[in-house]
């Protein structure tokens, strides 16, 4: 059974910091979404990551992938409010002959003035 | 908006009724999917249609009930429904089954 796992799953900083999501999962992958949901809102999809070593920046959140070690990061540098939201990694990989897509907990940030 | 349509955006229904969540999506996508988002749990797929034929049931009960009658729209009937049902209800298309997905914003259900 494919597992993503999180980490944090609750993460409360200061504007102007530095932070760092992760994202372990225990199988092969074809591709590792990032995804951004406001409150009462749809998902947002901020990344996709195809390859080892794929690194993609969009303004102040940066995604990272290292197939062998099955890990991807989101980098958070110098905080403000508007990232206020909650962070899930999703895992595009076959399963008994299905694509299907497994997301992780979700990481709620919160980004204090 | 996505680019992806579901309606209502909120039920409230009691475990008796029946009611039929629906998702559209104009963007030329082959493939839909709904998804459960529940407080404690991470988002679960629930049934996939590629083509308008149905690839995937995740072992959902039968009291929900997938319809997909064009690549456009995708239905989810409801019935009977228990309290544990209430979550966040999620649309998803992609041009084709693992590539790309657009998330719709959801319909939010309460069984009361």
């Amino acid at each position: 059974e494919l597992k993503v796992e999180q980490n944090p799953l609750f993460l409360s900083m200061q504007e102007g910091k530095n932070y760092t999501i992760y994202c372990n999962y225990s199988t092969t992958s074809d591709r590792l979404y990032w995804y951004r949901q406001d409150p009462g809102k749809s998902l947002e999809s901020l990344f996709v990551l195809l390859s080892n070593g794929a690194v993609k920046q969009e303004g102040r959140l940066m995604a990272s992938l290292d197939t062998k070690a099955r890990l991807s990061t989101l980098h958070i540098t110098a905080a403000v409010h508007d990232l206020s939201a909650t962070y899930f990694c999703a895992v595009d990989t076959i399963i008994q002959g299905a694509q299907k897509l497994v997301f992780g907990q979700g990481t709620r940030l919160t980004i204090n003035p | 908006e996505t680019g992806v349509t579901q309606t209502p955006r909120h039920l409230v229904m009691g475990m008796t009724n029946k009611k039929s969540l629906k998702c559209e999506q104009h963007l030329g996508h082959n493939a839909m999917y709904w998804y459960k988002q529940s407080a404690k749990k991470p988002l679960e797929l629930m049934f996939v249609y590629n083509f308008k034929e149905q690839t995937e049931n995740n072992s959902v009960p039968s009291r929900f009930s997938p319809e997909c009658p064009n690549s456009s729209h995708l239905f989810l009937h409801l019935h009977t429904l228990q309290p544990e049902d209430s979550a966040l209800y999620l649309c998803a298309s992609s041009r084709r089954t693992g590539y790309g997905y657009t998330f719709g914003s959801g319909t939010r259900l309460t069984v009361v």
